[in-house]
């Protein structure tokens, strides 16, 4: 069965970087795209941006640009997202999905915390 | 960017009622292929969002015939009748069709 597995909980201080794995099994890796989304209490859910698992290519939302950056390790199926200069503001679930329009499989979500 | 307007916030059912949720779009959703990528997701406590319906109307995979989507270029609705209690949760709207925006989404609780 398709799952999306998402790496653990990070605490991280501000101005620091993370970056989160969503690791893909159950089918062809290269033959969907991996989708990345934000949810705040506040903003509620905000799409990040995609990567072509197959090219590496990948298409950010203009708030996220800078902000994270998505790469793809096509050896392991598994797709990261690296957040940088960490704020408050950041601080929020993660998760990743399956494809760039209907997202019928989701990760279960990763939680960064970020605090001095 | 497209901004998608949900309404109610929040709802009160009745076990086995019925209800619907209002989604409208600042632009239409009609793509130049002349597909409307508008999707709904169910979020559960605890859960990740799960998809429901897919461009308007289809159900996906597994969805009970109790949800029903409809509508057309900037007004949506989302219909689920005979209400269970694993209906609870959040609702949410999606466009695909311009860059992909997220409605507030509906918190479907118990009367």
């Amino acid at each position: 069965q398709v799952q999306l597995q998402q790496s653990g909980a990070e605490l991280a201080k501000p101005g620091s970087s993370v970056k989160i794995s969503c690791k893909a099994s159950g089918y062809t890796f290269t033959s969907y795209y991996i989708s990345w989304i934000k949810q705040t209490t506040g903003q509620g859910l905000e799409y990040i941006g995609y990567i072509n698992t197959g090219s590496g290519g990948t298409n950010y939302n203009e708030k996220f640009k800078g902000k994270a950056t998505l790469t793809v390790d096509k050896s392991s199926s598994t797709a990261f997202m690296q957040l940088s200069s960490l704020t408050p503001d950041d601080s929020a679930v993660y998760y990743c999905a399956r494809g760039i329009g209907g997202f019928a499989y989701w990760g279960q979500g990763t939680l960064v915390t970020v605090s001095s | 960017d497209v901004v998608m307007t949900q309404t109610p916030v929040s709802l009160s059912v009745s076990l086995g009622g019925q209800t619907s949720i209002s989604c409208r779009s600042s632009q239409s959703l009609v793509h130049s292929d002349g597909n409307t990528y508008l999707y709904w997701y169910l979020q559960k406590p605890g859960q990740s969002p799960q998809l429901l319906i897919y461009k308007v109307s289809n159900r996906f995979s597994g969805v009970p015939d109790r949800f029903s989507g409809s509508g057309s270029g900037t007004d949506f609705t989302l219909k689920i009748s005979r209400v269970e209690p694993e209906d609870l949760g959040v609702y949410y709207c999606y466009q695909g069709t311009h860059y992909r925006t997220f409605g507030g989404g509906t918190k479907l609780e118990l009367k």
